[in-house]
């Protein structure tokens, strides 16, 4: 069983819709969770890191996180071309993280 | 602040050529650092990390290596690269949230 898991899409929305990324994990001792966005050809930028359960918001990003359904979400409000990429889900164990293999999004404009 | 350096940022290599990559970190001292390897498409694979000076641990058996001889330089390394070595690799760094290099993509030949 993968420690992290993510559709791989693509998804694909119009310019100024919500879009939502989905990930699942499968160690209970799972600590932190980060999104990160990665373009093309690029390396890995976080955007966000959520610790407990609920909802955290950011701007136009908002994160959810509920550890009894061992799931991790991510919503972009008001999508934009430029969030086109891809999108990794990672969780942390100590000094470990794992990454899920990615989301592609595309924003349609 | 904090920065991250990794060179080069391409390379292109013959089969069972040597290789080093180098990674250095600026603004903070004892950092945790990190080795992924991102083949074409899949997820990232962590290779090795540091806790500090010397402690190398491995995650995937393979004809690579690390080696940290400073604080804040985390080199990989191979004797004879193979064409399977070929990939997007990461250097990171990071307690308790990582924050990548800029990435070397590598292309054995």
């Amino acid at each position: 069983q993968k420690e992290v898991e993510q559709n791989s899409g693509p998804l694909s929305v119009p310019e100024g819709a919500i879009a939502s990324l989905n990930c699942t994990y499968s160690d209970r001792g799972s600590q932190s969770f980060f999104w990160y966005r990665q373009y093309s050809g690029k390396s890995p930028e976080l955007i966000m890191s959520i610790y407990s359960n609920g909802d955290k918001e950011d701007g136009r990003f908002t994160a959810q996180l509920n550890k009894a359904s061992q799931y991790v979400s991510l919503l972009i409000r008001d999508s934009q071309p430029s969030d086109s990429a891809t999108y990794l889900c990672a969780v942390a164990r100590g000094n470990q993280f794992y990454f899920g293999t990615g989301t592609s999004l595309t924003v349609i404009p | 602040s904090q920065t991250i350096h990794q060179w080069p940022a391409t390379l292109v290599q013959p089969v069972g050529s040597p290789l080093s990559l180098e990674c250095t970190v600026e603004g903070t001292s004892n950092p945790n650092l990190y080795w992924y390897r991102q083949a074409a498409g899949r997820g990232l694979q962590l290779l090795f990390y540091s806790v500090g000076i010397g402690q190398i641990s491995s995650e995937v058996p393979q004809n690579l290596s690390a080696s940290r001889p400073q604080d804040r330089q985390f080199i990989l390394s191979s004797k004879k690269l193979l064409l399977s070595d070929s990939g997007f690799y990461l250097c990171a760094w990071g307690t308790g949230v990582l924050f990548f290099g800029q990435g070397t993509r590598l292309t054995v030949v």
